[in-house]
């Protein structure tokens, strides 16, 4: 079975602080594939990030970076010097092996950015 | 490029009513289309996926069944809403590769059930 793990429930941080967002998952599989999607008051996801099991280079967008570990099961996202656009839901989701089935997400952490 | 789209936004039904929301794709074909719900607060679960039409799996027993008429179209039906079918509905496609490509969400269904 899959799981993914975000243990932070809420983080509320002030404007131009840095901030990680915490993703811990379990999968038997060798292949897998790990997302962060955000969601804003509206509702939609938006996809921010996909990395395969292969690929452990950390990745850097603009002010979003992502820390992806497989020795601790770990895919991080710190957002550096943080807007309170960025305020919202972010979760992190886990698929894995072939096939065309859904994503496992975490429960999602919700950002905080006061002014 | 890709679009897809929820409608209706939202829904308002009494229990025990019928149910359809819709999802449609455009500027893809054959994507491989999800239905997921999110329950008050959060958590995304899993509903139905289909890589085909008429192709649909369903991941837990429910109050809901799922169709697929044509290849960018996806459907959620239930014959009689229960209190609990209450939730944010989001449809989501990907590419129908056989690899895990990138699912990418619609706007959603907030339903109501009173």
């Amino acid at each position: 079975a899959q799981k993914v793990t975000q243990a932070q429930t809420e983080i509320s941080v002030v404007e131009k602080e840095d901030v990680t967002l915490d993703c811990v998952y379990e999968t038997r599989d060798t292949t897998y594939y790990l997302f962060w999607y955000k969601q804003p008051p509206s509702g939609e996801l938006v996809f921010l990030i996909r990395r395969n099991s292969f690929d452990e280079q950390n990745e850097i967008s603009g002010r979003y970076s992502w820390n992806f570990q497989k020795s601790t099961s770990s895919f991080n996202f710190t957002i550096t010097a943080s807007q309170v656009v960025d305020s919202a839901v972010y979760f992190c989701a886990l698929i894995s092996g072939g096939g065309a089935d859904g994503l496992t997400f975490g429960k999602g952490t919700h950002l905080i950015i006061q002014p | 490029s890709q679009t897809i789209h929820q409608w209706p936004a939202t829904l308002v039904q009494p229990v025990g009513s019928p149910l359809s929301l819709e999802c449609t794709v455009e500027g893809t074909s054959n994507p491989n289309l999800y239905w997921y719900r999110q329950a008050a607060g959060r958590g995304l679960q899993l509903l139905f996926y289909s890589v085909g039409i008429g192709q649909i799996s369903s991941e837990v027993p429910q109050n809901l069944s799922a169709s697929r008429p044509q290849d960018r179209q996806f459907i959620l039906s239930s014959k009689k809403l229960l209190l609990s079918d209450s939730g944010f509905y989001l449809c989501a496609w990907s590419g129908g590769l056989g690899v895990r490509e990138t699912q990418y969400f619609g706007p959603g269904t907030r339903l109501l059930v009173l």
